[in-house]
């Protein structure tokens, strides 16, 4: 059964400072990985996505993240963040046919 | 291009009632899907079809029923409303052709049970 892990439930930073929300998973098959963002009363909106080749993917916004397959994991990373990123960052695994998500990562970027 | 779209937007219903959520997507998509998602819960899979007239059980279904009669059209119903299913009920749509996999979300159906 595939899972997803997020490590924090919650993060506060200033504006321009780094981020980095860790996204651990367990999955048998070959892995499609994705970052998606909720924006407070939105829908959730695809950051970005890994399936193959390039492990470093780059997204929208400025936002990127890194596929370590030694340590199953997809950590979502932005260097300077702004007040406008403030919003909900799930972490999801998929096969063919579903996606896990994992229980995601509350942002809140103070101006 | 809507995109995916759902009605209603929010709704309020008693304990016993029944309702259908209505999701409709205009992308052509093959694949289907129900979520719910609660606080600290992140989104859960209720139902997915995989095609028109298929449906498949997801990670939490109980209490609930679907249809996919058209490509174009992803029913919820609630048989039987219970507080517990209290919760933002989001649709989303899927190719399975081309580029895969991404799913492609609709604005949300706030639903309270009293």
């Amino acid at each position: 059964a595939q899972s997803v892990s997020q490590h924090n439930h919650h993060v506060i930073l200033s504006e321009a400072a780094s981020l980095e929300l860790g996204c651990n998973y367990s999955y048998g098959g070959t892995v499609n990985l994705f970052w998606y963002v909720q924006y407070p009363g939105q829908h959730l909106q695809l950051l970005l996505k890994y399936f193959s080749g390039d492990p470093l993917v780059k997204g929208i916004k400025g936002f990127e993240a890194e596929f370590i397959k030694s340590k199953f994991s997809f950590n979502l990373r932005k260097p300077s963040v702004q007040w406008s990123d403030t919003a909900e960052y799930f972490c999801a695994v998929g096969g063919y046919s579903t996606l896990t998500f994992g229980k995601g990562t509350m942002l809140l970027v103070s101006p | 291009n809507a995109g995916v779209t759902q009605t209603p937007k929010f709704q309020v219903l008693k304990t016993g009632q029944s309702m259908t959520l209505q999701c409709a997507q205009d992308m052509n998509h093959n694949s289907m899907y129900w979520y719910r998602q609660d606080p600290g819960m992140g989104l859960r899979l209720i139902y997915y079809s995989a095609s028109e007239g298929t449906t498949d059980k997801g990670e939490v279904p109980d209490g609930y029923n679907v249809s996919r009669l058209k490509k174009q059209n992803f029913l919820l119903g609630l048989e039987s409303a219970a507080p517990s299913q209290t919760s933002v009920y989001f649709c989303a749509s899927r190719q399975t052709s081309g580029s895969p996999y991404e799913q492609y979300f609709g604005p949300g159906t706030r639903l309270t049970v009293t």
